[in-house]
């Protein structure tokens, strides 16, 4: 079993929906990255966080530590949102442990 | 722009071959983490440098090897080269040693070896 694990693997939307990408971590951590990585490959840190929820713009993330659980949210989806979120949290050695990624297509 | 400089973009080279890959962090970062990225596997942890000296070593193979330099650029060195070895090479950096700060990504190496 992969320490992290996102859901779903695809997701593809319509231009203005609300949408939901989960990741489950089976390690304890301190805190969980989110990162967004474009068609072109780039990658964007788009939030850490330990506790609580952040918000950004359209962008929310959520976290739950006793469930070992985070949430990002998108809200208003746009074509531009099109791309691969990953999650990632700091293993045992103190390095960052990825996802696998969920590959989100928003249609106009 | 994250601020993070890797060159080449892209680097195509045979098997056996030797790369250097080069990474120029933030101004002002001390960290600096290089990440492999390849199809079937997703990201994966290589190594990170802070201030000059190794911090914490992932699933790096004996035939890679990294160093950061005096003035904090990083360079991750590939020989003996595979045709595995084939995938996207991220470096990122940040302020502290901490993996619980942000880290900003350069744009990545693509390596092709044919």
């Amino acid at each position: 079993k992969n320490e992290v694990e996102q859901s779903p693997q695809n997701l593809t939307a319509q231009e203005g929906e609300f949408i939901t990408i989960n990741c489950s971590y089976s390690v304890g951590i301190s805190a969980l990255h989110w990162l967004q990585q474009h068609p072109g490959g780039g990658i964007v840190s788009l939030f850490m966080l330990s506790s609580g929820k952040k918000k950004h713009g359209r962008l929310i993330a959520t976290i739950n530590i006793q469930e070992k659980h985070s949430s990002l949210h998108i809200t208003a989806s746009h074509p531009r949102d099109s791309a691969v979120y990953i999650c990632a949290v700091k293993g045992s050695q103190g390095n960052l442990i990825f996802g696998k990624g969920t590959k989100l297509s928003v249609k106009p | 722009d994250s601020g993070v400089t890797q060159t080449p973009k892209h680097l195509i080279t045979a098997t056996g071959q030797r790369v250097t890959l080069r990474c120029s962090p933030r101004s002002g970062d001390l960290s600096v983490y290089w990440y492999q990225q390849s199809l079937d596997q997703g990201l994966q942890f290589l190594i990170q440098y802070y201030n000059g000296e190794e911090r914490a070593k992932g699933n790096i193979l004996e035939r890679f090897s990294a160093q950061q330099f005096p003035d904090l650029h990083s360079e991750l060195n590939l020989s003996s080269l595979e045709l595995g070895d084939s995938a996207l090479y991220f470096c990122a950096s940040s302020v502290g040693s901490s993996s619980n700060q942000p880290q900003h990504f350069g744009d990545g190496t693509r390596l092709s070896i044919l």
